[in-house]
């Protein structure tokens, strides 16, 4: 059974350029989050999909959004990058929305220069 | 606001000791409370939740204890191990909000 993956593992981009990050949550897992994790920082929430929708978001700008696909998986937009924009992406998944166990990938290292 | 922190950013550990890793909340209406390990180039691992409900929970090798009326959450490790050197989280969760908010972490480092 394959856990939480995600694509690529890492990316460099130029700053004003766009982004796109991959998710497939575990099997059997609909619920899936975003997270943005600076270097010697825990992870930051971004947002969550459930039922193709964002149902919750953190406190980052219109800049980051999202897409949950019928089969679960997602995609994370940065658009207009900027330097401070480079973090590890992580994506969790869980069960529904009344689990609370959340299982990580690897994430995905982004670099601005 | 709401916050979770930790008390040291780096505890270092004889191998076979117990260890304690420390953390501080503020939100008194969180309803669940979790511990991550991350290694380094990996992502987040569950470790062990408690909820407001009870003070004491044990896993293998680990227990996580409560403290909601000073609002303090603690991880013990028995019989630490070199596998254990990681980065450890506490973490909160609010159903109502249904995200969870991380502390800064504390590095736990194993002494041979």
């Amino acid at each position: 059974d394959a856990g939480v993956t995600q694509s690529p593992t890492h990316l460099i981009k130029t700053r004003g350029q766009q982004v796109t990050l991959r998710c497939s949550p575990k099997s059997g897992h609909d619920t899936v989050s975003w997270y943005q994790q600076a270097l010697g920082q825990g992870p930051q929430f971004i947002f969550q999909y459930y039922e193709e929708e964002e149902r919750q978001r953190g406190n980052f700008p219109d800049r980051f959004s999202g897409h949950q696909f019928p089969n679960y998986s997602s995609e994370l937009n940065v658009n207009a990058l900027l330097l401070g924009d480079s973090a590890l992406y992580l994506c969790a998944s869980r069960p529904g929305q009344g689990a609370y166990e959340q299982y990580f990938g690897p994430g995905t290292r982004l670099t601005v220069t | 606001g709401e916050s979770v922190g930790l008390h040291l950013p780096t505890l270092s550990v004889q191998e076979g000791d117990n260890s304690i890793i420390n953390c501080a909340y503020s939100n008194s209406a969180s309803d669940y409370f979790i511990w991550y390990k991350q290694e380094s180039g990996k992502g987040p691992q569950f470790i062990i939740d408690i909820r407001s409900n009870m003070d004491k929970r044990q896993g293998q090798r680990v227990t996580v204890l409560l403290n909601k009326t000073v609002k303090h959450l603690s991880l013990q490790i028995a019989a630490t191990q070199p596998g254990d050197s990681a980065v450890y989280f506490c973490a909160e969760n609010m159903k109502r909000d249904d995200k969870i908010i991380f502390g800064k972490g504390t590095r736990l480092h194993i002494l041979p």
